[in-house]
């Protein structure tokens, strides 16, 4: 069965600080992976993903994530934190087709910017 | 183009009373999901459609029940609420079964189950 783990529930930085959430994944092949951030009282809205190719991938909003299959993981960073950037961050596992393509997310991490 | 719809944005039942949460796509998606957010447990499926006609269970299905009459609607429904069922609801829609797809998200259904 696949899974996702958010070791940090939640995490400060200093606007202008660099960010890295971190996020491992359990999944028998090669894994579909996402990031989402959902801003308060909204609904969530895509990052970046990564299914194949290039491990860096890059996002929406200064974003970038790495893809290292040895560490099973997917971290999401950010050189520069800006204010705006508070918000909740999820990490999601893709199945294949044959799991009806059911998505896993994780527990989530909650960034707080100080100014 | 207005997305993913969910009505209404907030609602309080009394345990025991039935309710219909609503949700609608204008993209043709042919996969929709149901979620319930609970703090510190992230995003757990309900119940998912791959399509009109057909549904399925999720990881947390009971207590709920689901229909897919055309592609844009994706109904949850609640037959009798309990306090369990307090949580905030999303519905979301993707193009396709295949997993690297995007989910387009709505802007959640916050329950209050008394």
């Amino acid at each position: 069965a696949q899974s996702v783990t958010q070791p940090d529930i939640h995490i400060t930085v200093s606007e202008g600080a660099s960010l890295e959430l971190r996020c491992n994944y359990s999944y028998g092949a090669t894994p579909y992976l996402f990031w989402y951030v959902q801003s308060p009282g909204q609904g969530l809205q895509l990052l970046l993903k990564y299914f194949s190719g290039d491990t860096l991938v890059q996002g929406i909003k200064g974003f970038e994530a790495e893809f290292k299959r040895s560490q099973s993981s997917f971290n999401l960073r950010k050189p520069s934190v800006h204010w705006s950037d508070a918000a909740e961050y999820f990490c999601a596992v893709g199945a294949l087709r044959t799991n009806a393509g059911k998505s896993t997310f994780g527990d989530g991490t909650t960034l707080t910017v100080k100014p | 183009n207005a997305g993913v719809t969910q009505t209404p944005k907030f609602q309080v039942l009394k345990t025991g009373q039935s309710m219909t949460l609503q949700c609608a796509q204008d993209m043709n998606h042919e996969y929709m999901s149901w979620y319930r957010q609970d703090p510190g447990m992230g995003l757990r499926l309900i119940h998912y459609s791959v399509g009109a006609g057909i549904t399925d269970q999720g990881e947390v299905p009971n207590g709920y029940n689901v229909s897919r009459s055309t592609t844009e609607d994706f109904p949850l429904r609640l037959l009798s609420a309990a306090p369990s069922q307090t949580s905030v609801y999303f519905c979301a829609s993707r193009r396709g079964q295949g997993p690297y797809n995007e989910q387009f998200f709505g802007p959640g259904t916050r329950l209050t189950v008394l």
